[in-house]
């Protein structure tokens, strides 16, 4: 059963507007949660983190929110730019250390 | 500054044909991670070295093999290739064992399994 659960495969934004990602965990255990962005043909990078203790992290253009109580996160990117077009995986620490738990991943597709 | 390298970038195998794939980084990492992703699908940790000299079993390790060879090393092999392990393999390294360090992946290898 998936533990990191990304709902919808893909989502359309125009340029300048805000893109809201979303991701939900099932493992209250998580303390650790990252974002990776991927482009075809290409590797996972690192886009930004969030640790268990806070409820925000902010990066630039980016921001994590994190919801323990309804095990829920979410990546905003503020103004979007068609460069911002990739798949975005949600990745939860999975335990063991070093194990992250990946999830389907959302394509956003950012229009100008 | 290469990063991490994979090596090839496709292949297509018959099954029960074998091959390793080979992974290289240049970031002096102790931890490198073998992942595959299928169509539709997040990635999934095949293998990892937490550091040279160790390995161990990830997710789905069944039908592959790894060695780590130096630290800059990390190979994956298929000693009998099936068409379930048709998918994209990804190389990964970071400083350390811990999920509190970014993970620094390849550009990956398609692999096909007729």
């Amino acid at each position: 059963d998936q533990q990191v659960k990304q709902n919808s495969p893909s989502l359309s934004v125009q340029e300048g507007r805000i893109s809201i990602l979303n991701c939900d965990y099932t493992n209250s255990m998580f303390d650790y949660f990252l974002w990776y962005k991927k482009y075809p043909a290409e590797g996972p990078t690192f886009l930004i983190s969030i640790s268990s203790i806070k409820d925000k992290n902010e990066d630039g253009r980016f921001t994590v929110f994190l919801n323990k109580s309804a095990k829920h996160l979410s990546l905003h990117i503020v103004p979007s730019q068609p460069g911002d077009s990739a798949v975005y995986f949600c990745a939860a620490d999975g335990g063991s250390q070093g194990n992250l738990i990946f999830g389907k991943g959302t394509k956003l597709s950012v229009k100008p | 500054n290469a990063g991490v390298t994979q090596t090839p970038k496709f292949q297509v195998l018959k099954t029960g044909q074998s091959m390793t794939l080979q992974c290289a980084q240049d970031m002096n990492h102790n931890s490198m991670y073998w992942y595959r992703q299928d169509p539709g699908m997040g990635l999934r940790l095949i293998y990892y070295s937490a550091s040279e000299g160790t390995t161990d079993k990830g997710e789905v390790p069944n039908g592959y093999n790894v060695s780590r060879l130096n630290k800059r090393e990390f190979s994956l092999r298929l000693e009998s290739a099936a068409p379930s392990q048709t998918s994209v393999y990804f190389c990964a390294s970071s400083t350390d064992w811990s999920s509190y360090n970014e993970q620094f992946f390849g550009p990956g290898t398609r692999l096909t399994v007729l």
